[in-house]
């Protein structure tokens, strides 16, 4: 199995703010890494692709990168709507499986 | 634009069998891959298995025993079956679709269900 490992669990930060979250694989995915954001009582909302792919109607605040075990995904310029819970998915082959997500909260 | 629908019971007691639908509109059921992801109050994210309209399946390791996922394609719906549920299983359970393959490269889900919150209690 691939576990998928992100930081931090939990992120005070205030509206404006760039903030980044970092995702670790426990061996390596190449580029198939996808991010997601829920927020409380909603499904998840696909962002990132690909590990850098722009899913399309998302704004290019978001950003992914990486490749191989690490990856980030960035928020520019946080806004009131961004405050929500981000998960990363790992899709190598046949398996998948997600990191247990990172709260993001108004400080 | 493809939207999913998905309805179940809600109240399961221990051993019993975990049973949900999720119906597509708006699209066509065949050419593209659906699954089915789990999530426990308060926890994160489990991928249960996937389906498409020709029956090829593709299932969790840790669930694949107790699991089956299958296509009505003449309904445009897919179905999961959990059997031998145990407090465990109480989760929100999501249907979702797997984003173009040539374009994503694989598992990704990019339109959800609304969810539908099962309870195992006895």
């Amino acid at each position: 199995d691939i576990q998928m490992t992100q930081s931090p669990s939990t992120l005070s930060a205030s509206v404006g703010d760039r903030v980044t979250i970092t995702c670790r694989a426990s061996q390596s995915i190449s580029s198939w890494l996808a991010w997601y954001q829920q927020k409380p009582g909603k499904a998840p909302k696909l962002l990132i692709y690909k590990a850098s792919s722009l899913e399309s109607g998302v704004p290019s605040k978001f950003s992914g990168s990486g490749s191989g075990t690490e990856f980030t995904l960035t928020i520019s310029s946080l806004q009131p709507d961004d405050f929500a819970t981000y998960y990363c998915q790992q899709y190598n082959g046949y398996s998948r499986t997600f990191g247990q997500g990172t709260k993001v909260e108004i400080k | 634009q493809v939207q999913l629908q998905q309805w179940g019971a809600g109240l399961l007691k221990p051993s019993e069998t975990l049973s949900l639908t999720c119906a597509v509109y708006g699209g066509s059921f065949n050419g593209d891959y659906w699954t089915w992801i789990r999530q426990p109050p308060g926890k994160g994210l489990e991928w249960i298995g996937e389906i498409n309209h020709s029956e090829s399946t593709n299932y969790n390791p840790s669930l694949k025993s107790r699991v089956t996922i299958s296509p009505d394609t003449s309904k445009n719906q897919f179905s999961l079956k959990l059997n031998s549920v145990t407090a465990a299983d109480t989760a929100v359970y999501y249907c979702a679709r797997l984003k173009d393959i040539a374009a994503a490269g694989g598992g990704v889900f990019d339109i959800w269900g609304q969810g539908t919150m099962v309870t195992v209690s006895s």
